[in-house]
Order: C-alpha cells, then structure tokens, then sequence
C-alpha cells in the first residue's frame, strides 16, 4: 500500500460527459502527479501541483484540468469526454523531489 | 507523448532464471527510477538512481544507472513467481520540473 489514495477505481460514462477523480496524497506529501495510461500511449504526465500551486503541465488536453485543495487532496476534471479519454488515470505524491509513489488507479470508460 | 525505449517489450522465463532489461532514451537524465506495476494496480517503486554509474540493489534486484546518463538497466537475479509484472524505467531531468519519462515496459512471464 503506496499510502496513496484515489476514487473511484472505475468509471464509466458517456460521451459528451464530465468527471471528476479524486486523489488524496500520502501523510507529509505536498506534491501531488496525474499521469495517464493507456495502451497505445503508455504513462503520460499530465500535471503535477506542489503545495496547491501548478507546478508542471505535460501532455494535459485543454478539455482536462486539476486542481489542489487547501488539506493537499487533488482533483483531476475531465470534460467533453471522448471514447479515445478511456484510460487508466494515476495519481501519485511525493516531497516535491524525484520519488514518486503512485495509488492504485482510476479506471476510465467512455462509451 | 515522449517515451524511453526499453528492450525486450516481452520476457518469457523460467523460475529461478535471471533476467535483464535496459532502457534507452535519446536525453539526458539526472534521475532514473524504475518500478513494477501488477495487473490493475499502479506502479510500485523498486530502486531510484542518482548518479551517472551508480549500481544500486534492492534484494534481488539490482539497478545500474549508465555512464552517459542517458540508459539504465536492471537485473532481477533467481526470478520466483511474484516477479511477473510490467517493469517500466523512468527519468527524471530536475530541470524545473519534476515530470516523469516512462519507458515502454517489459513485461515479465515467469514459464511454470
């Protein structure tokens, strides 16, 4: 157990569609990374937030935004969902160095 | 999105067996780590490496970062059946971000 922690672990909707994932970081971690994966794709970095600030983008779609609350959990917001947005979405946390420890998952399906 | 080139994608073996894997990118990196990932699990962190030669292990993993700093590799010495998974390398450039390159994965069967 990674101490991280995400909801739900799977999703399904339609296209058109808007959701909402959720990631809470491990105790201490002020860091927290979304990544993407797929199969064609692999892992992606998609956002990292340091401490509720945007820290680093990646390969963020415009349709797709994250955010960082005050008590360090973090929301990744997915809309305009597409049947290609089907992917397993990772959160991971860390101290803001280069260790990241990654939860279990959010598995995404767009019908 | 930018990928590490990791090599074989697929390792069929036998329990007991040792296995090697590397990955290869085109960029320096400052980090590289590498992790296994379990069916419908995320990846887990085996070994991180900080310096350009730096061999690390981890039990029966051992990690060796290259000398050009653009390759690593990673051995698993007297493989036993919890080792199958996906094994991914990633980099790291410290470069005023802290985004993570993954490698394509090798994935691990282990032959009964």
């Amino acid at each position: 157990d990674s101490g991280v922690t995400q909801t739900p672990k799977h999703l399904i909707t339609a296209t058109g569609q808007r959701v909402t994932l959720r990631c809470s970081p491990r105790s201490g971690d002020l860091s927290v990374y979304w990544y993407q994966q797929s199969l064609d794709q692999g892992l992606q970095f998609l956002i990292q937030y340091y401490n509720g600030e945007e820290r680093a983008k990646g390969n963020i779609l415009e349709r797709f935004s994250a955010q960082q609350f005050p008590d360090l959990h973090s929301e990744l917001n997915l809309s305009s969902l597409e049947l290609g947005d089907s992917a397993l979405y990772f959160c991971a946390s860390g101290g803001g160095g280069d260790t990241q420890y990654f939860g279990p998952g959010t598995r995404l399906t767009v019908l | 999105g930018q990928q590490l080139n990791q090599s074989p994608q697929s390792m069929f073996i036998q329990e007991g067996e040792d296995v090697s894997m590397n990955c290869t990118s085109s960029s320096i990196f400052n980090t590289w780590l590498w992790y296994k990932q379990d069916p419908g699990e995320g990846p887990v962190l085996l070994i991180a490496l900080y310096k350009a030669g730096e061999l690390t292990s981890n039990g029966r993993l051992t990690a060796q970062f290259g000398i050009t700093r653009k390759d690593s590799f990673l051995n698993i010495s007297a493989s036993i059946p919890s080792d199958v998974g996906i094994y991914f390398c990633a980099g790291l450039t410290n470069f005023g971000n802290e985004k993570l390159t993954f490698g394509t994965g090798t994935r691990l069967t282990i032959i009964p």
